[in-house]
């Protein structure tokens, strides 16, 4: 069945590396995608993986898929206060179209 | 870069009135989804449309209807409108082929 899972809450300090982790079930999952949403806005599309990958690197994000344990991760490098936001997993599934399937977010908490 | 537009930003409405949002894809964008996104909750899908055809239904509420134009926009029909229909509802487009579905700004509805 489909069903993406993400931890809810993540603090760091400015300047750290931030890992958020994602779980997923579907095997037919073909692309996995990060999105951030600030409050009251929309969402912005980060990075995604195709679900043959194993990593990704773009800039400061890191996406890391570990297909076995269905379990995808955003590093995010040098961690600034403008990255406090939420940040949504979501999966796109084999031949349903394109739709996608959010995590519940994990909001990000940057600390001076 | 264009983006997808939505309208209305906001819209205030009372139970049991009806509303219709809009949607202008991405130029060349040739598939268009709407997601609702509840206070504290993750986008879930309502229903897309591919070359003017619906491709999909989510968890739609039969008092809705959407369709897409020859021009690619698109427009959700929202009857008898319900308290619990206050959500930001998002739409996002996709060019056919493509990986990267982007998001408009969100229409956020308040049902009084």
């Amino acid at each position: 069945g489909e069903d993406v899972e993400q931890s809810l809450f993540l603090s760091v300090r400015e300047g750290d590396s931030s890992v958020i982790n994602c779980t997923y079930t579907d095997s037919s999952s073909t692309y996995l995608y990060w999105y951030k949403q600030e409050p009251g806005a929309g969402l912005q599309l980060l990075t995604y993986i195709f679900s043959n990958m194993d990593m990704k690197q773009d800039q400061r994000l890191t996406v890391l898929l570990n297909k076995k344990d269905k379990h995808l991760s955003l590093r995010i490098a040098d961690t600034q206060t403008g990255d406090s936001a939420i940040y949504f997993c979501a999966e796109s599934i084999r031949n349903q179209g394109g739709k996608l399937i959010f995590g519940q977010g994990t909001e990000l908490s940057v600390k001076p | 870069a264009a983006g997808v537009i939505q309208s209305p930003r906001h819209l205030i409405k009372e139970k049991r009135e009806t509303a219709t949002l809009k949607c202008y894809p991405i130029p060349r964008h040739d598939t268009v989804y709407w997601y609702q996104q509840g206070p504290g909750q993750d986008p879930q899908f309502l229903i897309s449309f591919y070359e003017k055809m619906q491709s999909d239904k989510g968890s739609i509420p039969d008092r809705f209807s959407a369709q897409q134009f020859s021009d690619y926009h698109s427009e959700l029909n929202m009857s008898s409108l319900e308290l619990g229909d206050s959500a930001l509802y998002f739409c996002a487009s996709i060019r056919s082929g493509g990986h990267e579905q982007y998001f408009g700004p969100g229409t956020r509805l308040t049902v009084t």
